[in-house]
């Protein structure tokens, strides 16, 4: 099975800044990607996928990109609103996540 | 408009069945290329996919839990089910279904408890 090594488990940020999520795919994907956004006591909603496709009605200041099995969620511009987990999933092989990252707003 | 709504028992005992359904609008599992997929997150805990089910019948299920996992549909009636054999307290969890195995669209999940 395909693991997903996910980074950092957490993470800190201010409002107005750029932070950086990634996922290590354990062998090629070829695009297989998938990022979610999580709320508590909500379901995931999709962000990404195809690893650099936005979803309909997903904020521009998300995007996705990948090197190699290196895959990146990027989110610019952070708003108070983009505090959750964020968690990848590869779909090349049967499905399976990251561990997930929370990130708090400063 | 897709919606997804789980439902399920809320609570069961030790070895019993866990017999989940997903009802759907707004797509047909009749649909080239259309699937569901069950999904389940232990409180505080990660993702763990399930098993996915395809407009052509096809299945596919996490290894680790293989012989437990039985996915089924109603296309009929926009349905998906899931039955997981001899449950125990590791199963405790919300469960979710999701439309494709790049899940564009969620359920709002139900709780099950496994207690005995």
């Amino acid at each position: 099975d395909i693991q997903m090594t996910q980074s950092p488990a957490s993470l800190s940020a201010s409002l107005g800044e750029t932070v950086t999520i990634e996922c290590l795919a354990s062998e090629d994907i070829y695009s297989n990607l998938a990022w979610y956004q999580q709320k508590p006591g909500k379901s995931p909603q999709l962000l990404i996928y195809d690893a650099s496709s936005l979803q309909d009605g997903v904020p521009s200041r998300f995007s996705g990109s990948e090197s190699g099995t290196q895959y990146s969620l990027e989110i610019n511009s952070l708003q108070s609103e983009d505090a959750a987990t964020y968690f990848c999933q590869q779909h090349h092989d049967y499905p399976t996540f990251g561990a997930g990252t929370k990130l708090e707003l400063k | 408009q897709v919606t997804l709504k789980e439902s399920g028992p809320g609570i069961l005992q030790p070895s019993q069945t866990l017999s989940l359904t997903c009802t759907f609008s707004g797509f047909s599992l009749s649909t080239y290329g259309m699937g569901v997929g069950w999904i389940r997150q232990p409180s505080g805990k990660g993702l763990e996919w399930l098993a996915n089910i395809w407009w052509d019948d096809d299945k596919y299920y996490n290894p680790s839990l293989k012989n437990r996992l039985t996915i089924s549909k109603d296309t009929s009636n926009n349905q998906a089910f899931l039955k997981i054999t001899n449950v125990d307290t590791a199963d405790t969890a919300t469960y979710y279904c999701a439309r494709g195995s790049a899940f564009d669209y969620w359920g709002q999940g139900v709780m099950v408890t496994v207690s005995s």
